[in-house]
């Protein structure tokens, strides 16, 4: 069974620096999806970046960019120049194309001003 | 990306009530997904709402608790039945984008509290 992993329940930054989310997953698929989505205290789930496995490049939005190693089955999130308004839970998800998405437990990030 | 709104935003209900949540899409989709959000956890899907069908449940979820509609590919509604306080979670409803349909984007939320 296909399983998400996020290993950091909670995770601090100070404003301005770069953090790094960690993600790991477990499957026997080839081709499947992979996201980031964030979920403030307002509770939108809110989606952040997403990569496709067959693509070999790392997927980028503004500050956001993954670190997608398709052997390892590693996909962490990579924030830059960390800001308050980035404080939420991060989940990352694993879904194959007509499947449900699976959802890890989620990093809670804190900005530190 | 299709906005998406639900009603109400939170509600506070008695034990053995039930609650119908809605969920609004400003365009027409073809799936629609019920996920369940317990206190300090992750996602789970409830059920898929496909229009002019029945609903497809997850393991775990039965349509007597969760009766869901869709009378369209705008609007859907999730019934939560004689409740008690283990419902107390937030419900999100989602949609699958039109050009990538493995990514999904979701509504704002409902909490729910069962006293």
């Amino acid at each position: 069974a296909q399983t998400v992993t996020q290993s950091q329940p909670e995770m601090s930054v100070q404003e301005a620096e770069t953090v790094t989310l960690s993600c790991t997953y477990d499957t026997s698929e080839s081709d499947y999806y992979l996201f980031w989505y964030k979920q403030p205290p307002s509770r939108q789930m809110i989606l952040v970046i997403r990569q496709e496995a067959y693509k070999q490049q790392n997927a980028t939005e503004n500050r956001f960019s993954v670190n997608f190693q398709k052997a390892a089955k590693s996909f962490s999130l990579k924030i830059s120049d960390s800001q308050l308004g980035d404080a939420a839970m991060y989940f990352c998800a694993y879904r194959v194309r007509d499947d449900k998405i699976i959802f890890g437990k989620g990093t809670r990030l804190h900005i530190l001003p | 990306s299709a906005v998406i709104s639900q009603k109400p935003s939170r509600d506070i209900c008695q034990r053995g009530t039930s609650l119908t949540i809605q969920c609004q899409v400003d365009s027409q989709v073809t799936m629609m997904f019920w996920y369940r959000q317990q206190p300090g956890q992750s996602l789970t899907l409830i059920a898929t709402a496909n229009q002019g069908s029945e609903a497809t449940y997850e393991s775990g979820f039965v349509i007597d608790k969760f009766p869901i509609s869709r009378p369209n590919l705008t609007f859907s509604t999730l019934t939560v039945s004689n409740m008690s306080p283990e419902d107390s979670s937030i419900y999100l409803c989602s949609v699958e984008d039109r050009t990538y349909q493995e990514t999904q984007y979701f509504g704002p939320g409902t909490r729910l509290l069962v006293l």
